[in-house]
């Protein structure tokens, strides 16, 4: 079965600070991997995804992820985090197979950055 | 401008009163599902369609049904809701496989 783990409920940054959320997922095949971000009273809206091809992603607004196999994981990242960065971001794994659009949802971090 | 659309965004309704939600997209997107948001626990898939007539169990479907009369449309019906379901809800669509997934902007729903 697939799982997704993101480590730390709340992630609390200074603005112009390195943004790092993470994620490890677990999955029997081959995994397709999303970030998603939430603002208040919004939807997600996909930042990213892994889909086997470069294990670098570039996402919107910056944000990029690194998918590494060795180590399960597929953390987040941006350089320099910006107020309109506060928001509650989301790793899926999707289940690939049978119902393929099923997405597996870790339990989310939420990003406060300070001015 | 592609979208998914649910209605109503709030409700505030009372235990065993029958509820639905409505959800569009048009985007012609074959694949659709619903989601409840909790606290802590992410989202979790309660109802799937692949296709116009084809639904399945998606992890939490206790309590509900839904429908797939048109391709457009996915309704979340709640024929006798109880506090346990008062959450924060979702549609998504989805075109081909793996393919990312449009998500409306949420339904809350609070049962008294």
């Amino acid at each position: 079965a697939q799982s997704v783990t993101q480590l730390g409920s709340h992630v609390s940054v200074s603005e112009g600070a390195l943004v790092l959320l993470r994620c490890n997922y677990s999955s029997s095949v081959p995994p397709y991997l999303f970030w998603y971000v939430q603002y208040p009273n919004q939807g997600l809206q996909l930042l990213l995804k892994y889909t086997s091809a470069a294990t670098l992603v570039k996402g919107i607004n910056g944000f990029e992820a690194e998918f590494k196999k060795s180590e399960t994981s597929f953390h987040l990242t941006k350089p320099s985090a910006h107020m309109s960065d506060a928001a509650e971001y989301f790793c899926a794994v999707s289940s690939g197979s049978g119902n393929t659009g099923k997405l597996i949802f870790g339990q989310g971090t939420t990003l406060q950055v300070k001015p | 401008e592609a979208q998914v659309t649910q209605n109503p965004r709030y409700l505030i309704t009372v235990t065993g009163k029958k509820l639905t939600v409505t959800c569009s997209q048009n985007m012609n997107h074959e694949y659709m599902s619903w989601y409840r948001q909790d606290p802590g626990l992410g989202l979790r898939q309660i109802y799937y369609s692949m296709n116009v007539e084809v639904t399945d169990k998606g992890d939490v479907p206790e309590g509900y049904k839904v429908s797939r009369k048109e391709k457009r449309n996915f309704p979340l019906i709640l024929e006798s809701p109880s506090p346990n379901q008062t959450s924060l809800y979702f549609c998504a669509s989805q075109g081909q496989n793996n393919q990312p997934q449009h998500f409306g902007d949420g339904t809350r729903l609070s049962i008294l």
